[in-house]
């Protein structure tokens, strides 16, 4: 089974940019594995960010966006505040319909 | 609105199977795919499988395969995830999740399997 590496955690300054990555030990990602972006706060389910690589939803900000970056799925975070502290979690399809999580990056607005 | 009602918390023995429901409301049942993911505490999320509702279709992840079943009812709009054979570390909150790109989740169910 493929793993899918993400950074354990990073911090941003508020109004900040950061970037997150999503790596695929089978190779580099692509649209094709339809990537996936969840925000999860203590306590509560995740929440769908952005799917497709890059597309959202009625609720994500835009300050949020998703891309292909050097091999790897990305979300950018533009102009961070202190609400988007929380940990956040790449998702990954491969061939034969199989899906897989990343280990989740703690973003910490400090 | 859209909403996934998932049954309650569960504590069983290791050795035991348990049964997790997941109510669907607010869209049509049958159009999406309904996939289970568990958290265990301080872990990563886990992709487990999910069901073509329309026609019963099931895939698993290889971790899983041969203990977790995932079924529906869908006169009852409701999907299911069996989980036998538990161990201690199956001890893990089981998430329902559907919807447009998977835009809605349940509210987490806690399964604790101790002795």
């Amino acid at each position: 089974q493929a793993v899918v590496t993400q950074e354990p955690s990073l911090t941003v300054s508020p109004g900040g940019t950061v970037t997150l990555t999503c790596a695929s030990s089978t190779g580099a990602v692509t649209g094709g594995q339809y990537p996936y972006w969840f925000q999860q706060k203590p306590g509560q389910a995740p929440k769908t960010l952005i799917y497709d690589t890059n597309k959202k939803h009625s609720w994500t900000p835009a300050r949020f966006s998703g891309s292909l970056l050097g091999g790897k799925a990305a979300l950018t975070l533009s102009g961070a505040q202190p609400e988007d502290e929380a940990e956040y979690h790449c998702f990954l399809s491969y061939n034969g319909g199989g899906q897989v999580f990343g280990g989740g990056t703690k973003l910490t607005v400090l | 609105q859209v909403q996934l009602v998932q049954s309650g918390a569960e504590v069983k023995k290791p050795g035991a199977s348990v049964k997790v429901s997941c109510k669907a409301s607010g869209y049509s049942f049958s159009t999406y795919a309904m996939h289970w993911v568990r958290q265990a505490p301080g872990q990563r999320l886990e992709w487990m499988g999910w069901i073509h509702v329309g026609n019963g279709n099931t895939k698993y992840s290889q971790k899983f395969q041969g203990r977790v079943t995932i079924t529906r009812d869908t006169s009852a709009s409701t999907a299911y995830m069996e989980l036998i054979s538990l161990r201690s570390e199956d001890t893990a909150v089981y998430y329902c999740v559907s919807y447009k790109a998977l835009a809605a989740w349940g509210q987490g169910t806690l399964v604790t399997v101790s002795s």
